[in-house]
């Protein structure tokens, strides 16, 4: 069965580390999202990619940066951790819009990466 | 500029009892509306979602929503609440193939 994982699912890092996230989706899904979900904000969006070599800034990029070199792969690296980037990350994918008459935006999720900056 | 509302932060329900989850969004056009849950600890999962047409849409687990235009909202129903339904639950609205999420609501489920 087609899957989005990411990995690793637990992170603590200190201060001032260069800190990168994966994400894999065997869905061949075009888009894929990097969000990040803290206590009273719901999820925000950081970046986001229609496809190989496309990257877009979401709502809250500064500090994070993603490169997208195939389909499956949408790492998110955090170039300078900060305390505030402590947060629970998640990765989601969906195929181009109207593609096959399919998913319709629908975005498939993967479990999480918890991530700690002391 | 897309966004969503979900004025209820925690909702406490006895099992068995009917629930609404309110969700009001603003979009500039016809919207693509989502229920997501989330389980403690866990991804989140597609409950339903409404492009067009019949305006009362099922989902999976037994939930239903409504779509109102004339009131910008989403509500999330379901007739019968079990423990297993405790979780946050999430409405979203689509744009450009971007999600933008509520704050979501914490549902707690008492015997």
């Amino acid at each position: 069965d087609a899957e989005i994982t990411q990995s690793p699912r637990h992170k603590i890092t200190e201060t001032g580390r260069q800190v990168t996230l994966a994400c894999h989706q065997t869905w061949n899904h075009n888009n894929m999202f990097w969000y990040r979900q803290d206590l009273g904000h719901g999820l925000r969006l950081i970046h986001y990619s229609y496809g190989v070599h496309d990257t877009n800034k979401g709502e809250v990029s500064d500090g994070y940066s993603v490169s997208r070199s195939n389909t499956e792969d949408l790492p998110l690296t955090l170039e300078s951790a900060a305390s505030s980037q402590t947060s629970v990350y998640f990765c989601a994918s969906s195929s181009s819009q109207g593609a096959s008459g399919t998913s319709y935006n629908e975005q498939f999720f993967g479990p999480g990466t918890r991530l700690t900056v002391l | 500029a897309q966004s969503v509302t979900q004025p209820d932060i925690h909702i406490t329900v006895s099992e068995g009892a009917s629930l609404e989850l309110r969700c009001n969004y603003s979009y500039g056009a016809t919207p693509y509306l989502f229920w997501y849950v989330q389980s403690p600890g866990q991804g989140l999962q597609l409950l339903l979602k409404y492009f067009s047409g019949d305006t009362l849409v099922q989902g999976i687990k037994g939930f239903e929503a409504e779509f109102k235009r004339s009131q910008s909202s989403f509500n999330l129903r379901k007739p019968s609440v079990h423990w297993s339904d405790a979780a946050e639950y999430f409405c979203a609205v689509s744009g450009n193939e971007k999600l933008t999420f509520g704050t979501g609501t914490r549902l707690t489920i008492i015997p």
